[in-house]
């Protein structure tokens, strides 16, 4: 299947607030990353963790994976009105596949 | 210094006539990826090159070709758009070893309209 599941598919927060966003998918994994792509542009990659990993973080990004439940949340502290776009995960295993996406608005 | 880039930006053609859509990366990877983006929908995976190895989704139409002269350039060839095939369309690269699906880099794509 090309797409896994991500919820919420919106999320509307004030600035300063926390973000988060959950992923799962169905097959057993190599690695999970996280892609966030501004109105228009492509994607860039945010973070991977790897299946034998559990949590990751990068500055402001926070990534669990918990491959028993197949899912991964991203949570993203502090939120600035840049961060305002869409978030997706791809689940890396013997195909690619896709998050549906969440949407993000943050507001200033 | 722009590392994958897709030209042009925005691409009009008519119903039926063939169009080709470029991209290029200074990133020497050996991956190059064609996606295609539909309004407020995830990222299909087209087909991707594993250097010069073409792997082709089971649900590509085949009206979607690509070639892969050299390891900077590749092109996605559209042989009789529709409208359904209005879109994003985006190139991506990545530096693996088969099957690790390594990070993958992006250009801002090809936004195509069919009139």
């Amino acid at each position: 299947s090309q797409q896994g599941e991500e919820d919420p598919q919106a999320l509307s927060i004030q600035e300063g607030e926390n973000a988060t966003m959950n992923c799962s998918y169905k097959t057993s994994i190599n690695n999970l990353q996280w892609y966030r792509q501004n109105s228009g542009r492509g994607l860039v990659h945010l973070i991977l963790i790897r299946s034998n990993e559990r949590e990751k973080h990068s500055g402001r990004l926070r990534v669990t994976l918990d491959t028993s439940k197949k899912s991964s949340s991203l949570l993203i502290t502090a939120s600035r009105a840049a961060d305002t776009a869409s978030y997706f995960c791809v689940a890396a295993g013997n195909k690619l596949t896709f998050g549906g996406g969440t949407r993000v608005l943050v507001k200033p | 210094d722009a590392m994958v880039i897709q030209n042009p930006r925005y691409q009009v053609t008519q119903f039926g006539k063939p169009v080709t859509l470029s991209c290029s990366q200074t990133l020497n990877h050996n991956v190059m990826y064609w996606y295609q983006q539909k309004s407020s929908q995830a990222p299909k995976l087209l087909f991707h090159y594993y250097d010069k190895d073409f792997n082709n989704e089971a649900d590509t139409p085949d009206n979607f070709q690509s070639r892969r002269p050299n390891t900077s350039f590749c092109f996605l060839d559209i042989r009789s758009p529709g409208l359904g095939d209005a879109a994003m369309y985006l190139c991506a690269t990545s530096r693996d070893v088969r099957g690790t699906y390594q990070p993958q880099h992006f250009g801002d794509g090809t936004r195509l309209s069919i009139l």
